[in-house]
């Protein structure tokens, strides 16, 4: 199994440009998270879907920050307009099953840097 | 407002010796806590998880101990390896609840 994918790896952007991160989850997993990491705050969970709908989105800092999963194999996060305080390691992960018992499965991460 | 701290940026330990690397915790709703570990430009990979109805779980040299009373836990790892180095997030979720809230990890370096 090729894992959770993200791309782009990395990706470098000026203030007030839109930012578009993409994840393929594992094959017959049905919960998708995207969390992002920073030196301030670690890891933090910004929104989580089970079976494509999207179950908890208190994480999201603000209206600029979207995601979306149009099918099971596919989910975005988009931020729009980007600020410099966005910079960040932003993860993907999925499990086969709602809930926190679920192993979890990382992809290797976007680091974001806007300018 | 932390739910899970972990106090120590970073650790060193020599290779050979235990390492023991520590989480509290403020939520009395947490009753599932998970370790993961995470390796420069990749992913956080689960490692070890215990429920609140034990105090210990081993797998192999890593053991997880949990003090309800105290909100604490902590991961040893015997003998502590190179591969060992590496960040660790120490992680919580409440029952019924869909969500893990990590700590913002620990750098652990083993010394040659």
């Amino acid at each position: 199994d090729a894992g959770v994918i993200q791309s782009p790896r990395h990706e470098v952007t000026e203030m007030g440009q839109e930012v578009t991160l993409r994840c393929k989850p594992i094959s017959g997993h049905n919960s998708l998270f995207w969390y992002r990491q920073t030196m301030m705050r670690g890891l933090e969970l910004l929104i989580y879907f089970n079976n494509n709908v999207p179950i908890d989105d208190s994480g999201m800092p603000e209206d600029r920050f979207s995601a979306k999963m149009p099918n099971a194999s596919f989910s975005t996060l988009k931020i729009q307009p980007s600020e410099p305080r966005d910079s960040a390691v932003y993860f993907c992960a999925s499990s086969s099953r709602q809930g926190a018992r679920e192993t979890q499965y990382f992809g290797p991460g976007t680091r974001l840097l806007v300018l | 407002d932390q739910q899970v701290k972990q106090n120590s940026p970073s650790l060193s330990v020599q290779e050979g010796r235990i390492s023991i690397l520590n989480c509290d915790y403020t939520n009395s709703m947490f009753d599932y806590f998970l370790w993961y570990k995470k390796y420069p430009a990749e992913g956080p990979t689960f490692l070890i998880s215990i429920s609140s109805i034990k105090d210990k779980n081993e797998d192999g040299r890593f053991t997880v101990f949990l003090n309800k009373s105290a909100k604490h836990l902590s991961l040893h790892i015997v003998p502590s390896q190179p591969g060992d180095s590496a960040v660790y997030f120490c992680a919580a979720s409440a029952h019924r609840d869909d969500k893990i809230i990590f700590g913002k990890g620990t750098r652990l370096h083993i010394l040659p």
